[in-house]
C-alpha cells in the first residue's frame, strides 16, 4: 500500500529556531507539492515540483521558506528562522503529474508549533 | 480572483440521514472539481472528481453532482455513518502552465452523531 511519508509528525521549536521538515513521495511519483493548513486560511498551496525541478513556489515567503528535491525519493521544507505565525500543518502531496486529472496523495502532515 | 466557496461550515446529522454539501467556484480556466474528505489528523483524502462535461459522479454512498453553467457542485452523502464525520474539502483546479494549479474551499466540518 503504497503512501506519502512525512516526518516528523509533530514539531515544537522556539521562534528564531530553523525546522527543516521531509517528504518521502509515493515511489514513481514525478511530482510533490507542499501545502499549509490553518484553521484561518485552510489549505494553501506553498511550492511544486515536478521531476525535481521547482516550477512553482509563488506562495512561498521566500525570505524565510525554502523548498529542495535532493533525490527523487526526499523532499524537504525548510523555516530559517521561524515565526510564530507559522504555526501550522504542512502537508506534502505527490502524483503521477502532467494531465488535467491528476490526483494528489497526500501524507498525514507535519504539525509544527512555533513558541 | 480564482476562489471556491463552501457552505455550511459546519453540520450535525443524526446517523443513518442524508445531508448535502455546497461548493460554489469562481475559477478560470476551470479543469476539474473535486471532493476531498480529511479526517481529523490526517491528509485529505480523494472522493470523487468532475471534468466539464461531467455532471454527476458517485462512490459508494457519496454523490458529486456538478453544474458547470452555473459553477455549482454538491456532494450528497446517503445514511450516513459515525465514520462519515470529517472535514469535506472542495477543490476546483485550474490547469495551467502544465499543471493543475488547485484551489480549495475552506471545508465543511460534519458531525454525525448516533
Amino acid at each position: 500500500d503504497a503512501r506519502v511519508t512525512q516526518t516528523p509528525r509533530h514539531k515544537v521549536t522556539e521562534m528564531g529556531q530553523e525546522v527543516t521538515m521531509r517528504c518521502q513521495p509515493i515511489l514513481g511519483h514525478n511530482t510533490v507539492f507542499w501545502y499549509r493548513q490553518t484553521m484561518m486560511q485552510g489549505l494553501e498551496l506553498l511550492a511544486y515540483f515536478r521531476n525535481r525541478a521547482p516550477l512553482d513556489d509563488s506562495g512561498m515567503p521566500k525570505d524565510r521558506f525554502s523548498a529542495e528535491m535532493p533525490d527523487a525519493t526526499l523532499a524537504t521544507l525548510k523555516i530559517q528562522p521561524s515565526e510564530p505565525r507559522d504555526s501550522a500543518v504542512y502537508f506534502c502531496a505527490s502524483g503521477e503529474g502532467g494531465t488535467s486529472a491528476d490526483t494528489q496523495y497526500f501524507g498525514p502532515g507535519t504539525r509544527l508549533t512555533v513558541l | 480572483k480564482n476562489q471556491v466557496e463552501q457552505s455550511p461550515q459546519s453540520l450535525i446529522i443524526l446517523e443513518g440521514k442524508n445531508c448535502t454539501l455546497q461548493c460554489n467556484y469562481t475559477v478560470s480556466p476551470f479543469s476539474n472539481l473535486r471532493w476531498y474528505k480529511q479526517d481529523t489528523g490526517r491528509g485529505p483524502v480523494s472522493l470523487t472528481i468532475m471534468t466539464f462535461s461531467e455532471n454527476t459522479k458517485s462512490n459508494g454512498r457519496y454523490t458529486a453532482t456538478l453544474d458547470a453553467d452555473t459553477k455549482q457542485s454538491s456532494l450528497h452523502i446517503t445514511a450516513s455513518q459515525l465514520s462519515d464525520s470529517a472535514s469535506y474539502i472542495c477543490v476546483v483546479s485550474a490547469f495551467s502552465g502544465g499543471y493543475n494549479k488547485l484551489i480549495f474551499g475552506a471545508g465543511t466540518r460534519l458531525a454525525v452523531h448516533p
